[in-house]
């Protein structure tokens, strides 16, 4: 496997579900990342870790729980989501380290799709 | 409120011809700006950035223009080629910090 990866590509679940989205870089990054992009609207980001330690929580809903054991892993744990948080959930990584600056070029899975009934 | 607007959600270019893909932001702050690309099914790849300190930065076919006092940046591809058909997006952040904000996308259609 190479660049960015994600998995699943597709999830939909019940509002009373728990589930995890998985995100796998092998470009030996410091520092990942948590957007989501709802229907024509821009990409919002969530979460930023930087050398496994999150330096960015954007305001977001406690029912979204991420978590990065380690700089090459990053899941976004699900509960009691609401159906307006169906949307294409991206990750990105970036070179990272000490400090995190607009010149370092983030690298972006494919998304997970993911629907909320 | 958007801070990075992208007023075209679509646009059609014959093939050949030169595309613009326009992009406005509202913080004055912001000094670093770039565009990626993304194909269906695909995560967004960056294309090409441009810092406030230059107006205007080239790659290849791909030329993105910076107007600070207009708070507009724009992105030209000469000549458009089918394969460049794709969604763009431009983002714009502060410098010393790699939080950016996007704006919605523009569809390019390169019709061959």
């Amino acid at each position: 496997e190479t660049g960015v990866t994600q998995t699943p590509r597709h999830l939909v679940m019940g509002m009373t579900n728990k589930k995890s989205l998985k995100c796998e870089q092998h470009l030996g990054h410091n520092a990942m990342y948590w957007y989501k992009q709802s229907a024509k609207k821009p990409l919002e980001l969530m979460f930023v870790y930087s050398l496994e330690e999150r330096v960015e929580n954007n305001s977001v809903p406690s029912r979204f729980s991420p978590e990065c054991p380690n700089s090459s892993h990053l899941f976004l744990h699900l509960h009691t989501l609401q159906p307006e948080d169906s949307a294409l959930y991206l990750c990105a990584s970036s070179q990272g380290g000490t400090g995190l600056a607009a010149t370092d070029t983030q690298y972006f899975g494919p998304g997970t799709r993911l629907t909320v009934l | 409120d958007q801070q990075v607007k992208q007023n075209s959600p679509s646009l059609s270019v014959q093939e050949g011809r030169i595309s613009i893909l326009n992009c406005d932001y509202t913080n004055s702050m912001f000094d670093y700006f770039l565009w990626y690309k993304k194909y269906p099914a695909e995560g967004p790849t960056f294309l090409i950035s441009i810092s406030s300190i230059k107006d205007k930065n080239e790659d290849g076919r791909f030329t993105v223009f910076l107007n600070k006092s207009a708070k507009h940046l724009s992105l030209h591809i000469v000549p458009s080629q089918p394969g460049d058909s794709a969604v763009y997006f431009c983002a714009a952040a502060l410098y010393n910090f790699n939080k950016f904000y996007f704006g919605s996308g523009t569809k390019l259609n390169v019709k061959p």
